[in-house]
């Protein structure tokens, strides 16, 4: 099973800021399987980036993923105050497939 | 566009059998480019991805929950369901049904309101 170590535990930005979320996996995500999902407390995730760097539909383009192999990251630059939420990464390269623990956004 | 709900009882009996369903509406459970899924969500915790169906009707299973789990596929109402036998105080949590969509994402792009499930 691939681990997904995210980091780190808690952000705080002030909005306007960015910030950069890591995850980084115990082996290598095949082709790049590397998803972001943004979830607010009460509701389901949702999922922000695809394929490490690809945003999904109607993603504001403030939100940005890079990274291949092991490390992966998340950028958000310029936070609004709807961004304060928790992010998990996700690989589907390996079954099972996995999640990291989270990241949470809060406000600084 | 394509929207998925769980259902289900809320409470069940430590050793008993959890069931939940999920319908899926405004599109078919028999496409080709979608694996029907289940996630669940403790208090408080982190997602942990419990395993899959696909419209062959071929499962897989998190190997952590294998020898409990069942997902079946109900072509005819459109929905999928999950069970979970001998279930202890540690399966409470909120479980999602969700799409992993192979197509375009090859990731989990739409996900029901989920459903708490307390075990007592």
């Amino acid at each position: 099973e691939v681990v997904l170590t995210q980091s780190p535990g808690t952000l705080s930005l002030s909005p306007g800021e960015g910030g950069t979320l890591s995850c980084r996996a115990s082996q290598s995500v095949r082709s790049n399987y590397l998803a972001w999902y943004q979830q607010k407390p009460g509701q389901a995730p949702r999922l922000l980036i695809y394929s490490a760097s690809s945003r999904a539909t109607g993603i504001p383009d403030r939100f940005s993923g890079s990274g291949s192999g092991t490390d992966f990251s998340l950028t958000i630059s310029r936070v609004e105050p709807e961004d304060f939420a928790v992010y998990y990464c996700q690989q589907y390269g390996s079954s099972p497939g996995t999640f990291g623990q989270g990241t949470k956004v809060e406000i600084k | 566009q394509v929207q998925l709900k769980e259902s289900g009882p809320g409470l069940v009996k430590a050793s008993l059998t959890l069931s939940l369903t999920c319908a899926v509406s405004g599109g078919s459970v028999s496409t080709s480019d979608s694996y029907w899924s289940w996630i669940r969500q403790p208090p408080g915790k982190g997602l942990e991805w419990m395993g899959y169906i696909y419209h062959s009707g071929s499962t897989y299973y998190n190997p952590s929950l294998k020898s409990r789990l069942t997902i079946s596929l109900d072509p005819s109402n459109n929905q999928f369901s999950l069970e979970l036998g001998s279930v202890t105080a540690a399966d409470t949590a909120v479980y999602y049904c969700a799409r992993y969509d192979t197509s375009v994402y090859d990731a989990f792009d739409l996900w029901g309101q989920g459903t708490l499930v307390t075990v007592s």
